[in-house]
């Protein structure tokens, strides 16, 4: 089985300063591991993925984030966080056999001026 | 371009009424998933479809239906057996590439159903 537990609610940071949204995850196999964005009442849209390649993973945007092992852990960071960052983010675990999407809760990013 | 196109953006129930969400792609994908979507409870997994004319029960599956006759279109019938239908509703694909190849999971834009 698979889990995703995202450990902020809540984030707040202000205008130029680094974000950090934390990720662990439960797999049983090799994941594929995902971030989503999800603007008010929109869809989502990926930031990043991880699927066995390079273990830095960057993103659209600015995001990047890395995959540890032996922490089961895949956080999303960015060196300086921008209004427009404002946002719910989802991370995403898929594997073997089904391939089925298991989100986390998800993340509030709030950006201060 | 390619996506995922949800109709209709806003939708409003009565009670007692059935209602059917419609998602269709053109990106060739073969899985399809329905999410709904609550306030501090991420997205939660209603039906999904690996392929044309099967699809499979997720984790809150009662009170709704889907079908899949077409690999393009997943409608989702939300039934009057769901006693608390209000919630934002995503359509997902996804291609049968995986590893390195795998792009991730498309999403459409919503529907938000609200019961009156």
């Amino acid at each position: 089985a698979q889990s995703v537990t995202q450990l902020d609610s809540h984030v707040s940071v202000s205008e130029g300063t680094p974000v950090l949204l934390r990720c662990n995850y439960s797999s049983s196999y090799s994941p594929s591991l995902f971030w989503y964005v999800q603007h008010p009442n929109k869809g989502l849209q990926l930031l990043l993925k991880y699927t066995s390649a390079a273990t830095l993973v960057k993103g659209i945007n600015g995001f990047e984030a890395e995959f540890k092992k032996s922490e089961t852990s895949f956080h999303l960071t960015k060196p300086s966080a921008h209004m427009s960052d404002a946002a719910e983010y989802f991370c995403v675990v898929s594997d073997r056999p089904s391939y089925i999407p298991t989100f986390g809760r998800g993340t509030s990013l709030i950006v201060h001026p | 371009d390619g996506g995922i196109t949800q109709s209709p953006k806003y939708l409003f129930r009565k009670e007692g009424q059935n209602v059917t969400l419609s998602c269709e792609q053109n990106l060739n994908h073969d899985a399809m998933y329905w999410y709904r979507q609550d306030p501090g409870q991420g997205l939660r997994l209603i039906y999904y479809s690996q392929i044309v004319n099967d699809f499979q029960k997720g984790d809150i599956a009662e009170g709704y239906s889907v079908s899949r006759e077409k690999k393009e279109s997943f409608p989702l019938t939300v039934t009057s057996a769901q006693k608390n239908p209000t919630a934002f509703y995503l359509c997902a694909s996804r291609s049968r590439d995986s590893g390195p190849l795998f792009y991730g999971y498309t999403f459409g834009s919503g529907t938000r159903l609200t019961v009156v």
